[in-house]
């Protein structure tokens, strides 16, 4: 069973256009994560929640937005799409919120905007 | 704020041989964690190994180790016996061990390309 799953895994869209990227944790985490990988690799946090809390990166624009249906689901919003936005998204879950536990990763959406 | 800052955007080792990934870190805080995480050109993040900053012992994963240098905020990754299969970015990550607004997340290094050579 895949622990962490991301649909879809490839995005080809064009400006102006609003897109959903859904992610599914099976592994009873409480923290999930957005972090995008933009074109030189450079991996950066986009959003953190856990059921109780949602901290947003202030860096991220807020035609960005996550939603959480249930604990096992984070799913990434974007609105309004630009160029800049084409990157790989990544989410990723954890067991808590601090602590040395493992951040488990998606696969990866690789967003190409045109 | 933290950083992490891996110096060496490209790194290549011969088959067999070993070879040392540089990292180092900057904070202010006491309590925290490091890693290293390995994307292979799948680009599916995996973590090769994490080190505990109360921990003055070194981790070890089979034939990956750290050198952990708290007070030089220094963590490098050392691969021995490297195989085909180690070619990939690697990553330094650091993580806060406090509660707070930051809720663990991973701060990473821009990477180090590691081809390995047959």
């Amino acid at each position: 069973d895949t622990a962490v799953s991301q649909t879809p895994k490839y995005l080809v869209t064009q400006m102006g256009n609003d897109k959903s990227i859904k992610c599914e944790q099976n592994l009873g985490h409480d923290t999930m994560y957005w972090y995008k990988q933009d074109s030189k690799k450079f991996l950066k946090i986009m959003f953190s929640y856990n059921n109780k809390e949602l901290i947003i990166n202030e860096t991220v624009p807020n035609r960005f937005s996550p939603k959480s249906p249930d604990k096992a689901h984070l799913n990434l919003h974007i609105n309004s799409l630009e160029l800049g936005d084409s990157a790989v998204y990544f989410c990723a879950s954890s067991p808590r919120t601090s602590g040395g536990f493992e951040q488990y990763f998606g696969p990866g959406t690789r967003l190409t905007v045109t | 704020a933290q950083t992490v800052t891996q110096s060496q955007p490209e790194m290549s080792v011969q088959e067999a041989e070993t070879v040392t990934l540089s990292c180092t870190y900057d904070t202010s805080e006491s309590d925290y964690y490091l890693f290293w995480y390995k994307q292979p050109p799948s680009r599916q993040m995996i973590l090769v190994i994490r080190q505990e900053a109360y921990k003055q012992q070194n981790a070890t994963e089979n034939r990956f180790s750290v050198n952990f240098q708290k007070a030089a905020k220094s963590f490098s990754l050392k691969i021995s016996d490297s195989q085909l299969g180690d070619a990939a970015m690697y990553f330094c990550a650091y993580r806060s061990a406090n509660y707070g607004g930051s809720q663990g997340n991973l701060i990473f290094g821009k990477g180090t390309k590691l081809s390995v050579k047959p």
